[in-house]
């Protein structure tokens, strides 16, 4: 069983597309993120999400938001795409409050490829 | 606030040898701080974590890290490096209980035959 699993796993797309990438979690965790990943490997959070809380990084497009229709999935959708938007998109999930259980577990990333 | 700093953005050791990869952290809060390593094509694996327990922190495939408060540091050490090792290591922190997750930029790890 996939812990975190993402779709799909690569995205190629034109500028001034939508587009959107889904992400869902087994692990019963309440917390779930999004973090971009440029060509030179760096992790940037984009958003965490809880069902209290939404919290968005403020250097983030409003073209890209997150919609989660349940606990289990938080799904990225990104407006009007840019060939700045390339990047590997990596959803993660992890416990909030869990203690010493409060590690992120990560999908396998989803390759986007604006042209 | 919490932040992390990778020291070196690339370490390469001979197979055999000791691997040190240093990260020092930054937070305001009492931290959890965590190892990361992503193979190529691939998500992140958590290696290890700091959650208040012990200081000397065990991981798989071989690796631990120490937390010092003293020194605001998490280096990850193994003592023989494997040709399996090589990856990208990140360096976390996050708040204990926060919903946020802060990585360092990432050190690359080559392993030399």
């Amino acid at each position: 069983d996939t812990a975190v699993s993402q779709t799909p796993k690569y995205l190629v797309t034109q500028m001034g597309n939508d587009k959107s990438i889904k992400c869902e979690q087994n692990l019963g965790h309440d917390t779930m993120y999004w973090y971009k990943q440029d060509s030179k490997k760096f992790l940037k959070i984009m958003f965490s999400y809880n069902n209290k809380e939404l919290i968005i990084n403020e250097t983030v497009p409003n073209r890209f938001s997150p919609k989660s229709p349940d606990k289990a999935h938080l799904n990225l959708h990104i407006n009007s795409l840019e060939l700045g938007d390339s990047a590997v998109y990596f959803c993660a999930s992890s416990l909030t409050g869990g203690g010493r259980n409060t590690e992120a577990f990560f999908g396998q990333g989803t390759r986007l490829t604006v042209v | 606030a919490q932040s992390v700093t990778q020291l070196g953005s690339h370490v390469s050791v001979s197979e055999g040898a000791l691997v040190l990869l240093r990260c020092n952290y930054s937070s305001s809060v009492p931290p959890y701080l965590f190892w990361y390593v992503q193979y190529p094509n691939q998500g992140l694996q958590l290696l290890l974590k700091y959650t208040s327990a012990a200081t000397l922190v065990k991981g798989i495939n071989g690796f631990e890290a120490e937390f010092k408060k003293s020194e605001t540091s998490f280096h990850l050490t193994k003592p023989s490096a494997h040709m399996s090792d090589a990856a990208e290591y990140f360096c976390a922190v996050s708040g204990s209980g926060a919903n946020n997750l802060f990585f360092g930029t990432g050190t690359r790890l080559t392993v030399i035959p």
